[in-house]
């Protein structure tokens, strides 16, 4: 079975830059999530999808992110303009159904440096 | 507001020795509690999951246990190895979806 595969791996920008990281869950995988982690920190949610709609973008800075999943497989993270505040990595993961008895598969994430 | 704390931050051991990383949660109503590993580089891989109504699971040398009442979880990783080298990260869900609270993670280092 393919892993979660996410492009690309690393990305330096200059601030006020924009970016985009791309995601491929895992073949038939319906929960797509993106998480943030910061340097010495636990991954935050960012946002979830289920199919191709959003079911918790709480977390996610409107103004300066987006994230699509058009036809409900692979996604697209945007970050427009990008802060200093904003490197990190990446990650995204994939689960069968989202129903909250099922692990979760991470791909290898995007390293973003702003500077 | 859910939040999850790992003790210790940091754990050196050599190599066979059993060893026991802590985890706690401040809200008791989660759905499940989950460990992964993440080694440098990488993303997390999944090693336990377990749904409120268990008390432990297993597999290979690794025994996660949870009190909800408490909320506490441990992982036991028995007959340690350099191998095990890794960062170990818990998190829990609530409300039924995979929405994770992470943990900032235990960086546990084998040495042979």
């Amino acid at each position: 079975e393919a892993g979660v595969a996410q492009s690309p791996r690393y990305k330096i920008i200059e601030k006020r830059q924009s970016v985009a990281f791309w995601c491929n869950p895992i073949s038939g995988h319906a929960t797509l999530y993106w998480y943030q982690q910061i340097l010495g920190q636990g991954p935050k949610l960012l946002i979830q999808f289920q199919n191709n709609g959003v079911v918790d973008d709480s977390q996610l800075p409107k103004d300066r992110f987006s994230a699509e999943r058009l036809k409900g497989v692979d996604s697209t993270l945007k970050i427009q303009p990008a802060k200093l505040e904003d490197s990190a990595v990446y990650l995204c993961a994939s689960t069968l159904l989202g129903r909250g008895n099922s692990p979760l598969h991470f791909g290898n994430g995007t390293r973003l440096t702003v500077t | 507001k859910q939040e999850v704390t790992q003790i210790p931050a940091a754990l050196s051991v050599p190599e066979g020795e059993n060893l026991v990383l802590n985890c706690s949660f401040t809200d008791s109503a989660i759905y499940n509690l989950q460990w992964f590993r993440q080694d440098p580089g990488k993303g997390l891989t999944s090693l336990l999951l377990i749904q409120s109504s268990q008390r432990e699971q297993t597999s290979g040398r690794l025994n996660a246990s949870l009190d909800k009442s408490s909320g506490r979880s441990t992982l036991y990783i028995a007959a340690s190895q350099p191998g095990d080298s890794a960062t170990y990260l818990c998190a829990v869900s609530q409300g039924g979806s995979e929405k994770l609270v992470f943990g900032k993670g235990t960086k546990l280092t084998v040495n042979p």
